[in-house]
């Protein structure tokens, strides 16, 4: 079946711009996770959702980031007035619902974010 | 200290050899553990996930865990050229209610024909 779609693909943004990152996690997943990776380090957590619900939001590093997923599935990442270090790969996860051992998470392509 | 740590690498090994990867973890109570692949420009691929002490085999791909000593590790064997990616050790941490991965800054693998 169809994996987990990310678009755009590619964003500039001038600094200061708002921008909207788009996540289509494969259906059924009700765990819909998203990550920052910045060039050379590992992906680092940004939020969860189970369902429609934002469960943890410990990771958006400031204010200007905000995540919903408003119907359960389509997941959209917003960061206001952005900034330099904004520039990262923005990465979408979905997994099965957690029931004990936690399950595989699998990624989207990515939308590589560039901020001038 | 970071939570989870892999040396930078690059790590270079010619056609066929084994690879071996390793990976350090904080959380003494951790209780799950990935690894995952990502070629250049692309996404995180899992390649092995590890739970319980001791080896777990996937084909060419081994992985090793020691809760006492807080480390797992990846053994490649045979390794190819198409192998050469960045491995990602990547861990859930105790007590934690969303099952996020937290992960190291990879392992850069090459491998020479």
């Amino acid at each position: 079946g169809a994996g987990v779609s990310q678009s755009p693909r590619y964003k500039v943004a001038k600094r200061g711009q708002d921008v909207a990152l788009r996540c289509d996690p494969i259906s059924g997943h009700v765990s819909l996770f998203w990550y920052q990776q910045a060039l050379g380090q590992g992906p680092e957590f940004l939020t969860y959702f189970q369902n429609e619900a934002q469960l943890d939001k410990s990771g958006l590093p400031s204010d200007r980031f905000f995540a919903e997923r408003p119907e359960g599935s389509v997941s959209t990442l917003k960061i206001q007035r952005t900034q330099q270090e904004d520039s990262a790969v923005y990465l979408c996860a979905s997994s099965l619902v957690d029931r004990g051992r936690a399950r595989t998470q699998y990624f989207g392509p990515g939308t590589r974010l560039l901020v001038l | 200290q970071k939570e989870v740590e892999q040396n930078s690498g690059p790590l270079s090994v010619p056609e066929g050899a084994i690879a071996s990867l390793n990976c350090t973890y904080s959380d003494r109570g951790s209780q799950s553990f990935f690894w995952y692949r990502q070629y250049s420009g692309k996404s995180p691929e899992l390649i092995m996930s590890i739970y319980s002490n001791g080896d777990k085999e996937d084909g060419r791909f081994t992985a090793q865990l020691n809760k006492a000593s807080q480390y797992v590790s990846l053994l490649i064997r045979d390794s190819q050229p198409s192998d050469s990616a960045t491995y990602l050790c990547a861990v859930i941490p105790y007590g934690g209610a969303t099952n996020k991965l937290i992960f190291g800054t990879g392992t850069l693998l090459a491998v020479q024909p």
